[in-house]
């Protein structure tokens, strides 16, 4: 089935700090999201990004599909953005996502 | 707010017992799926549904059985409980006409001790 690596595993920031988190997959898709886990387990939809860039806020997503991979931008970070984000890719029969591991962001005031 | 309702929200159970988690939706979603997290594997699907009686197996559906007999529900049992299904267990829904972004509900704490 398809793979969905992120990198890196874990990222620790100051307050006021970007960063890029990444995820490469395996095999073209036509679903990709973003989720970000806060500290109490709540999972939130960030973005759906099959292709192309998005942005909401501080957060953008930029999809590069040919290429097999997705990057998340954090700009200006907060403490608020601290815990894992996920980025999960359709499976091959398109009727659920994978996921990966997670990059866990730690941000420090 | 996706209208989605896990309960219950927090379960300690002993090994063998059957366990039933639910999955309540009121927007009428079509998709719904159950994931379970755990440490070193982020989420893994266990079984999904696209419609009333409509369901099939995820990656880890071993030891987990699922009904929807209403489009509301979703229901994932455990026959016989395990540790190893010791997990938090997250229900989530789509719709296919809005390219299937995923919402998760808020999860189910299980142990089985």
């Amino acid at each position: 089935g398809i793979q969905v690596e992120q990198s890196p595993p874990d990222l620790i920031l100051q307050e006021g700090a970007n960063s890029t988190l990444r995820c490469n997959f395996s095999d073209s898709v036509n679903n990709l999201q973003w989720f970000h886990q806060n500290p109490w387990g709540q999972l939130i939809n960030l973005f759906y990004i099959p292709s192309g860039t998005k942005q909401n806020g501080r957060l953008s997503a930029t999809t590069v599909a040919t290429e097999r991979y997705s990057l998340l931008y954090i700009s200006s970070s907060q403490t608020t953005d601290s815990g894992v984000y996920f980025c999960a890719v359709e499976n091959q029969a398109g009727t659920a996502l994978i996921f990966g591991k997670g990059t866990t962001l730690s941000v420090s005031s | 707010d996706a209208g989605i309702t896990q309960s219950p929200r927090h379960k300690v159970t002993e090994t063998g017992t059957p366990v039933t988690l639910r999955c309540h939706q009121t927007e009428n979603h079509r998709y719904m799926y159950w994931y379970r997290q755990d440490p070193g594997h982020g989420l893994r699907l266990i079984h999904y549904s696209y419609g009333v009686k409509d369901t099939d197996k995820g990656e880890v559906s071993d030891g987990y059985s699922v009904s929807r007999s209403k489009t509301e529900d979703f229901l994932l049992t455990l026959e016989s409980a395990t540790s190893s299904q010791t997990s938090v267990y997250f229900c989530a829904i789509s719709e296919p006409s809005s390219g299937n972004t995923i919402y998760f509900g808020e999860g189910s704490w299980l142990t089985v001790v």
